[in-house]
């Protein structure tokens, strides 16, 4: 199975700020990730898939890059709508389809 | 507009079994796999397995093959999630998905409580 570790668990951010979450792979995926938020009692949101690709509608400061087994989220500007759990996941090689454990990120 | 409605919240006794509901409008089922994922309260997602709703194959996550069984009627549009033998460890939300280059469509979630 292929295991995601995502970095950190949690952090705060100023308004504005820029924010990195890292998420790495224990084999390489091959750019088969996706990024997605979560609000607390909402389904997850897709924000980038094939680890670069913007989904429809996402704001733009929201990018993803990364390859081989690194592989990272950035939100350029910190906004108070950007609160929440966000969850890399593979989707490579399953089964199992494996999500990494989450980052909360919250306003400072 | 693609939208996905799962079924409502459950109460369950443990040792009995509950089938959830997935049912998919704005594009028919067969395009796309479906997928159930776990999630239980304040803890990360968990991929149980999907299903193709073209011929019925599917695949699970080695913890939920004996736990998880999934079904499609392509009739109706719905896919659908059996949890059998529940025990407290099944006390989740569990949403459906539907794949195609990251998961775009989620269900709103049904949560399942097991309790006596």
């Amino acid at each position: 199975d292929i295991q995601m570790t995502q970095s950190p668990a949690s952090l705060s951010a100023s308004l504005g700020e820029t924010v990195t979450i890292q998420c790495r792979a224990s084999e390489d995926i091959y750019s088969g990730l996706a990024w997605y938020q979560q609000k607390p009692g909402k389904s997850p949101q897709l924000l980038i898939y094939g680890a670069s690709s913007l989904q429809d509608g996402v704001p733009s400061r929201f990018s993803g890059s990364g390859s081989g087994t690194q592989y990272s989220l950035k939100i350029s500007s910190m906004q108070t709508e950007d609160e929440g759990v966000y969850f890399c996941q593979q989707g490579l090689k399953y089964p199992p389809l494996t999500f990494g454990s989450g980052t909360k990120l919250e306003i400072k | 507009e693609v939208q996905l409605q799962q079924s409502g919240a459950e109460l369950v006794r443990p040792g009995t079994s509950v089938k959830l509901s997935c049912k998919v409008s704005g594009d028919t089922i067969i395009a796309y796999y479906m997928h159930f994922v776990k999630q239980r309260p304040g803890q990360g997602l968990e991929w149980i397995g999907r299903i193709d709703p073209e011929d019925d194959s599917t695949k699970y996550a080695k913890k939920f093959k004996n736990k998880a069984t999934l079904t499609a009627d392509t009739s109706s549009n719905t896919a659908y999630l059996k949890l059998s033998s529940l025990t407290s460890e099944d006390t989740a939300t569990f949403f459906c998905t539907k794949s195609g280059g990251g998961f775009a469509y989620w269900g709103q979630g049904t949560l399942v409580t097991v309790s006596s």
